[in-house]
This record gives structure tokens, sequence and C-alpha cells, in this order.
């Protein structure tokens, strides 16, 4: 697999609380990705981060990624109860289009 | 905003039986895609389409899967004989690409498909 785990597989916090998930994998890659999905529903684009950056934000996500320890982490700052919803990255490898998955991590923010 | 569409929602078809997955991608889009979701397990890539023809498949899309864009708007998933474990949501993608490979895939909302 080109993909490793994330983790936590599930998160529980308050609102207000920061969540935090990591995310590894195991080939060379052009760009990482966030998606977020929602019960039931389809994925959506959160945020990319390309291979030559570390960190990037936007609103209250930010992403960091380490090449040499190929992991890359979420920071949902400030968290909402609307935040609750299911976390996936995705690698684009570095020669290719394909998105390949993690396993996504369960985000459950509580009011 | 543009979307990707995807019909139906929910299919319920018997073993055996031949099921077509319909998409309409964003119409700048050039990359086509179909990812499935078993319930509770992580999204799989099963194909991808650029150019009228499959840029890449995985193993799971075997002989019983084939896509198909018979016009300008729509891109198909059929699966010629289902099985139990073809049972997930079935999500098609769109993408406009890019020789940078930023390939960012809006989704559709998915087909559940349930097989008996």
């Amino acid at each position: 697999s080109q993909q490793g785990e994330e983790d936590p597989q599930a998160l529980s916090i308050q609102e207000g609380e920061n969540a935090t998930m990591n995310c590894s994998y195991k080939t060379s890659i052009n760009n990482l990705q966030w998606y977020r999905q929602n019960s039931g529903r389809g994925l959506v684009h959160l945020i990319l981060i390309r291979s030559n950056e570390r960190e990037k934000h936007s609103g209250r996500l930010r992403v960091t990624l380490d090449t040499s320890k190929k992991s890359s982490s979420l920071l949902i700052t400030a968290s909402r109860a609307a935040d609750t919803a299911s976390y996936f990255c995705a690698i684009i490898k570095a020669a290719g289009n394909k998105l390949t998955f993690g396993g996504g991590t369960r985000v459950l923010v509580k009011p | 905003e543009p979307e990707v569409t995807q019909t139906p929602s929910h299919q319920v078809t018997q073993m055996g039986q031949e099921v077509i997955l319909r998409c309409v991608p964003i119409s700048n889009h050039l990359y086509f895609y179909w990812y499935r979701q078993i319930l509770g397990q992580k999204v799989e890539f099963l194909v991808s389409f650029y150019n009228n023809e499959i840029s890449e498949k995985s193993e799971i899309f075997d002989d019983q899967f084939s896509v198909e864009r018979p016009d300008g708007s729509n891109f198909t998933l059929k699966i010629r004989s289902t099985k139990l474990e073809d049972s997930a949501m079935y999500f098609c993608a769109s993408s406009v690409g890019g020789s940078s490979g930023a390939n960012v895939l809006t989704f559709g909302a998915g087909s559940r498909l349930t097989v008996l």
C-alpha cells in the first residue's frame, strides 16, 4: 500500500478545543491533500500542500508536511460542532494524477 | 458553485444483475474518476479516465466493471454482474488536472449500491 494509516482513528473533543490528526504515507509525493466527509456524503476538498512546502494555513485549518518522515498533520483550531465529520488525507504521487486516500479520522465535536 | 451530480442516489439490486451508475462531471474538467467506499472503510480508487480512455485502474476494477463517456456530459460506471461485496457507496469525481500535478478533485454526493 502506498498510503499509511491516519491516527487517531477517532477523536472526541469539546467545542472550542483544537483537533489534531496525523497522516503517514510511504511513497514520494507531488502533493498531499485533506478532505472532509460528512456522514453519508461526498468528500469535500479542504487544503492542498505541495511537497516543497512545510506548512499551510486556511482559515482555522493548519496543515504541516514533513517529507523526511513522510507524514502530515491537520490542526483544526477552535473547533465547532459543525466540524464533526471524517477527515481524510490523500496523496498524489510524484508522477501521476491519482488521489490515494488514507483510512480517515472520525472527529466528534461536542457542543 | 459548479458541482458533480450523481444518479441514482440509492439503488437496490439483486445479485447477478447489471447496474449503471451515472455522473455528470463539472463541464470544464478533463479528468474523471470513480471511487468506492464500503461502509465504514476507506475510500478506494477504482479508475481514472482522460481523453476518452482509461488512464489508470486499480486491481478492484476487473472485467466486471466498465466506464464510458457516452456523450459530452455523462460519465458512467457499469457493473456487469453484481456481487454481494459490491455493496458500497460509489463516488464520481472530476478535476481540471494539469501538468503541475496539483490535482484537486471535486466529488459527487455518491450513489449507494445495495446488492441483495
